[in-house]
């Protein structure tokens, strides 16, 4: 089976430009959620969401960041304008429904902003 | 709130030797614990989960976690490590309405050594 799929691998840009990360969760999950990971802070979750509706954006740092889910096997991540301090791994993962279900995680997707 | 405490930010130990890395989480209510394990380059993949229950949970690649409510503590254990388990060991609580979400910890580097 397909686990989750994110592109690019890795992404190099400069500041000021428009970046967008890509996800296509396991089929027949409901949640899909979006996980930054530095060395200073660590993993961090962004924004997560449940049969396509964003639920808990809490995570996202400022308004430069924004998260869709057209349909149940897409989602994306943007940020616009990207800054050198949004540079990180940039995690999806999926799970089926149900809080014990265990989160399924791409390879993630490494971004750095020049 | 829910938090995460992983005490050791780096383990190195030899090979064939036991290892234990520690975890604690706060919480007031019943929680899900999990570990995961991530490898360079990939993303976080699970090793085990404690619902409820037995308080001895073996996961995959031989390691096993100790639930102990008292002290509110989820320690990894590995009888024997090998070489290839060299990682990075994350330890998680679910948090939020339906214990939705998950808190990580700030992870466990494993160094393995011959």
């Amino acid at each position: 089976d397909a686990g989750v799929i994110q592109s690019p691998r890795h992404e190099v840009t400069e500041m000021g430009q428009e970046v967008t990360l890509r996800c296509k969760p396991i089929s027949g999950h409901d949640y899909l959620f979006w996980y930054r990971q530095t060395m200073m802070r660590g993993l961090e979750l962004l924004i997560y969401f449940n049969n396509n509706v964003p639920i808990d954006d809490s995570g996202m740092p400022e308004d430069r960041f924004s998260a869709k889910m057209p349909n149940a096997s897409f989602s994306t991540l943007k940020i616009q304008p990207s800054e050198p301090r949004d540079s990180a791994v940039y995690f999806c993962a999926s799970r089926a429904q149900g809080s014990h279900q265990p989160q399924h995680f791409g390879d993630g997707t490494r971004l750095s902003i020049l | 709130a829910q938090s995460v405490t992983q005490l050791d930010s780096q383990v190195p130990v030899f090979e064939e030797a036991p290892v234990e890395l520690r975890c604690n989480y706060s919480s007031s209510v019943s929680v899900y614990l999990f570990w995961y394990v991530q490898y360079p380059n990939q993303g976080l993949q699970l090793l085990l989960k404690y619902l409820s229950g037995s308080t001895l949970v073996k996961g995959i690649n031989g390691f096993e976690a100790e639930f102990n409510k008292s002290q509110t503590s989820f320690h990894l254990r590995k009888p024997s490590v090998h070489i290839s388990d060299t990682a990075e060991y994350f330890c998680a609580v679910s948090v939020g309405t339906g214990f939705q979400k998950l808190v990580f910890g700030t992870g466990t580097r494993l160094l393995v050594s011959p």
